[in-house]
């Protein structure tokens, strides 16, 4: 079967650096994506992977190895905004898009 | 621009009734998606379509149903809710003939049936 696992919290402190892991193993793999969910809010697109390893947009960078089925979201200088759901997402041999339940992460000032 | 709608934001259904969500986007993309998303899941695909005029069955079809009529709607429709359908439904579109893919969400719709 299909599977996208990422650790359901994480809580980090305001100004410091947070890592959210995601590993998978899916049918197929045509990338990796990372999204951001506030809550009550629609998810947003952050990054994509689709080679071996780090893209770095900003504050935020992520990590992927394909041969480990693994992937890590990589958050700096964290801000109080910053608190939200974050999703891994898989894109399969179909090129539909697997989704991990999300890691909720807290902020703490 | 808007770039993805859906209406109506929220909704109290009776179970049996039958209910159309809707969703339309303006940025010309091909490809669009239905999700529901409950707490403690990830998003999970109901239906999809690829391009106008043609859909396809996701991860738990079961009890909806879509059309693609044009490039820019893509209703979703419960002919009969049931309280297992309660959830939060997000509308997705892509543009597939270029870069990498990335879906862009609607603001979703909350669905409670009784």
């Amino acid at each position: 079967g299909q599977n996208i696992d990422q650790p359901t919290e994480m809580t980090a402190t305001e100004g410091a650096i947070v890592q959210i892991n995601c590993t998978y193993q899916t049918s197929g793999f045509n990338g990796l994506f990372w999204y951001q969910q506030h809550a009550g809010e629609a998810p947003t697109f952050l990054s994509y992977n689709v080679l071996d390893g780090l893209e770095e947009k900003g504050r935020f960078s992520s990590f992927l190895s394909r041969s480990k089925g693994y992937s890590y979201l990589l958050l700096k200088e964290l801000q109080m905004k910053d608190s939200a759901s974050y999703l891994c997402a898989v894109q399969d041999s179909n090129y539909q898009l697997i989704w991990g339940a999300g890691t909720k992460l807290i902020i703490k000032p | 621009i808007a770039g993805i709608t859906q209406a109506p934001t929220s909704q109290i259904l009776a179970a049996g009734r039958r209910m159309t969500l809707r969703c339309t986007q303006d940025m010309r993309h091909n490809a669009m998606y239905w999700y529901r998303q409950d707490l403690g899941l990830g998003l999970r695909l109901i239906h999809y379509s690829n391009t106008a005029g043609t859909t396809g069955k996701g991860e738990v079809p079961d009890g909806y149903s879509v059309s693609r009529a044009n490039t820019d709607d893509f209703p979703l429709t419960l002919a009969s809710a049931v309280p297992s359908q309660t959830s939060v439904y997000f509308c997705a579109s892509s543009d597939e003939t270029s870069g990498p893919n990335e879906q862009f969400f609607g603001p979703g719709t909350r669905l409670t049936v009784l």
